[in-house]
């Protein structure tokens, strides 16, 4: 268990919607990364917060948005939400802001599936 | 084009063989992570390798990391079927932004 919760675990929704994906990072983890796992991309980074604010972005869709709250839990929400869209979302922690000595830790995921 | 690239893509094998695979970049790393990932998980980190030439050794896994920083690989020695899974290798690049980057993994199956 890597102390990372994830919520849902599946979502089946339609094209067009909006959906909320949530994270509680690892206690003590002050970084929380989303990643989207698809079976021709592989694992690519969305987004990066780091104790409440936006630390670095990657491959995130203007569609798509996430925040970090107080509590360090994040969200990532997903609009106007496209067939392509359908994916593993990955939140991982770590306890610092740069992810390169620090490992990352994965929740199961949230498996998106966009009808 | 993908930073890191992972082959094979996809290895099957019996029990007791040994196994290499291979993650390649033109681009140098100041650390590089292997992960595992089973079927309905998140990748769970195995090692990290930060300095050129290293070698870390897990049980029956041995990672090393190229004198250049540019490429690693992770040998299993005698595979179990419970070393089946994804392997992916995730690096950070120098002065970069520190987000670890993903190949796309080798997916291995070891049968009994």
């Amino acid at each position: 268990d890597s102390g990372v919760t994830q919520t849902p675990k599946h979502l089946i929704t339609a094209t067009g919607q909006r959906v909320t994906l949530r994270c509680s990072p690892r206690s003590g983890d002050l970084s929380v990364y989303w990643y989207q796992q698809s079976l021709d991309q592989g694992l690519q980074f969305l987004i990066q917060y780091y104790n409440g604010e936006e630390r670095a972005k990657g491959n995130i869709l203007e569609r798509f948005s996430a925040q970090q709250f107080p509590d360090l839990h994040s969200e990532l929400n997903l609009s106007s939400l496209e067939l392509g869209d359908s994916a593993l979302y990955f939140c991982a922690s770590s306890v610092e802001g740069t992810g390169g000595n620090s490992p990352l830790h994965f929740g199961n995921g949230t498996r998106l599936t966009v009808t | 084009t993908q930073l890191l690239e992972q082959s094979p893509q996809f290895l099957s094998i019996q029990e007791g063989e040994n196994l290499t695979v291979y993650c390649n970049s033109s681009s140098v790393f100041s650390s590089l992570q292997w992960y595992r990932q089973e079927p309905g998980e998140g990748p769970v980190l195995l090692v990290t390798v930060v300095t050129g030439g290293e070698v870390k050794k897990l049980k029956r896994l041995t990672f090393q990391f190229g004198d250049a920083r540019k490429d690693s690989s992770l040998h299993i020695t005698a595979a179990q079927p419970g070393d089946t899974g994804l392997y992916l290798c995730a690096g950070v690049t120098t002065g970069g932004s520190y987000i670890p980057t993903f190949g796309r993994g080798t997916s291995l199956i070891v049968h009994p």
